[in-house]
């Protein structure tokens, strides 16, 4: 069954530090695997995406990572800020050809920043 | 260049009643999604729309049903609402049914009591 499961469920830190959150799927074929952040009341909004041959991809202090052999995913905040609170949301494309229906999404991870 | 836009933002029903959820997408964007998104669930597929026809659907019943019309534009309608229903629903646009390069609206947080 394709699935995507994140960890951990909800973070909290303090402003200024760093953290990462996980992403494990087991979803197959696998075309992409994409990071989104949604505010509360919010539609998501694409972090980053990356394709299997991809193994890094940065979009300022937002970095994520792909292991397409153990098939985790990890997202890197660095410097977090007050507006990082969020949550993030790991999601998955099955490779069946182009269609929205091919999604698999995670629960997300609900990330506090406290000053 | 617009983002997709849902109308209206909030809505309140009751039980029982219907309600019809609208979409515009991106300019030029022909592929229209819906999903419904609950604090248990996260982000379910309810159904996506391609040139005026649904290609995909996911899992929900009957009462959930949409349609797009010649300018791209999509509505969702919920029949015989039910408390379970509450959630924020919401609906992302790409130039096809591209799972690649597709953008999210703000949603439509829907209130059934």
């Amino acid at each position: 069954k394709n699935q995507v499961e994140q960890s951990p469920q909800s973070l909290i830190i303090l402003e200024g530090k760093n953290c990462t959150l996980q992403c494990n799927y087991t979803v197959s074929p696998f075309s992409n695997l994409r990071w989104y952040k949604q505010d509360t009341g919010r539609g998501p909004v694409s972090l980053t995406i990356m394709t299997f041959s991809e193994n890094t991809k940065s979009n300022g202090r937002y970095t994520a990572t792909l292991d397409a052999d153990t098939k985790q995913s990890s997202l890197h905040i660095t410097a977090s800020q007050l507006s990082d609170s969020a949550s993030y949301i790991c999601v998955v494309s099955v490779n069946y050809g182009g269609s929205q229906g091919n999604l698999i999404f995670g629960k997300g991870t609900k990330l506090s920043v406290k000053p | 260049k617009a983002g997709v836009t849902q109308t209206p933002r909030y809505l309140i029903k009751t039980r029982g009643q219907q309600v019809t959820l609208s979409c515009s997408p991106i300019s030029g964007h022909r592929s229209v999604s819906w999903y419904q998104q609950t604090p248990g669930q996260g982000l379910q597929f309810l159904f996506e729309y391609f040139s005026e026809t649904q290609r995909n659907k996911g899992n929900f019943p009957g009462r959930f049903s949409g349609r797009q019309f010649s300018n791209s534009r999509s509505e969702m309608n919920v029949s015989t609402l039910e408390l379970g229903d509450s959630a924020l629903y919401l609906c992302a646009s790409s130039f096809n049914r591209d799972a690649y390069g597709y953008t999210f609206g703000s949603g439509t947080r829907l209130t059934v009591v």
